[in-house]
């Protein structure tokens, strides 16, 4: 396809189970983002990547997130142990590098209950 | 550390009025920045970039280093610009953060 394109779309978990949330960038992009938007605001910053290597990880909540990109395309968001506050939408946006211009996915609404 | 701040959450204007929605960032390297826009059901795509001083569908944005704003704006608002729009900064490492977001309406 010609857009970054994530699934699950939606993703409704127990609390307590693991989740794993999939991001295919656009094609020769280096760059990838993960992003969670809670309701009403704007995307936090998760994690970056630039091809296979994770250069940021500041934004991860805690040690149940955990972000790959094992071939610098596909990315993999994983959340350990899922508790309700983590409840979100995950975004994931890629670029080519440098250029400043994200593409976004549609997202992946993730619901605990 | 919060680094783009956006002070309003709604903003409301009747069609035909100007607007502008703030911005203020935080930053203590060279900073890039953009405005972001999300329409109703659609993705997150960039606006506009503050680099290319360009005007995106009658928006413009100019980037105050004096007073760390990067305030949008736009003379004569339609009701299709009603949307949520979100200020953005690059960072020296290339990643990119977001501020709140404020979501226009524009009133007919």
């Amino acid at each position: 396809g010609a857009g970054v394109s994530q699934s699950p779309r939606y993703k409704v978990a127990k609390r307590g189970q693991d989740v794993a949330l999939r991001c295919d960038p656009i094609s020769g992009h280096v760059s990838l983002f993960w992003y969670q938007q809670a309701l009403g605001q704007g995307p936090e910053f998760l994690t970056y990547f630039q091809n296979e290597a994770q250069l940021d990880k500041s934004g991860l909540p805690s040690d149940r997130f955990f972000a790959e990109r094992p071939e610098g395309s596909v990315s993999t968001l994983k959340i350990q142990r899922t508790q309700q506050e983590d409840s979100a939408v995950y975004l994931c946006a890629s670029s080519l590098m440098n250029t400043g211009e994200l593409f976004f996915g549609e997202g992946s609404r993730l619901t605990v209950l | 550390a919060q680094r783009v701040t956006q002070p309003e959450k709604l903003l409301s204007v009747f069609k035909g009025a100007p607007v502008e929605l703030k911005c203020n960032y935080s930053y203590s390297g060279s900073p890039e920045l953009f405005w972001y826009v999300q329409y109703s059901r659609q993705r997150l795509q960039l606006l506009l970039r503050h680099i290319s001083r360009e005007s995106i569908k009658g928006f413009t944005a100019d980037l105050n280093k004096g007073e760390t704003s990067f305030h949008l704006k736009k003379p004569f608002a339609q009701e299709e610009d009603s949307a949520m729009y979100y200020c953005a900064l690059i960072m020296d490492n290339n990643d990119m953060r977001f501020g709140a977001g404020t979501r226009l309406t524009v009133k007919p």
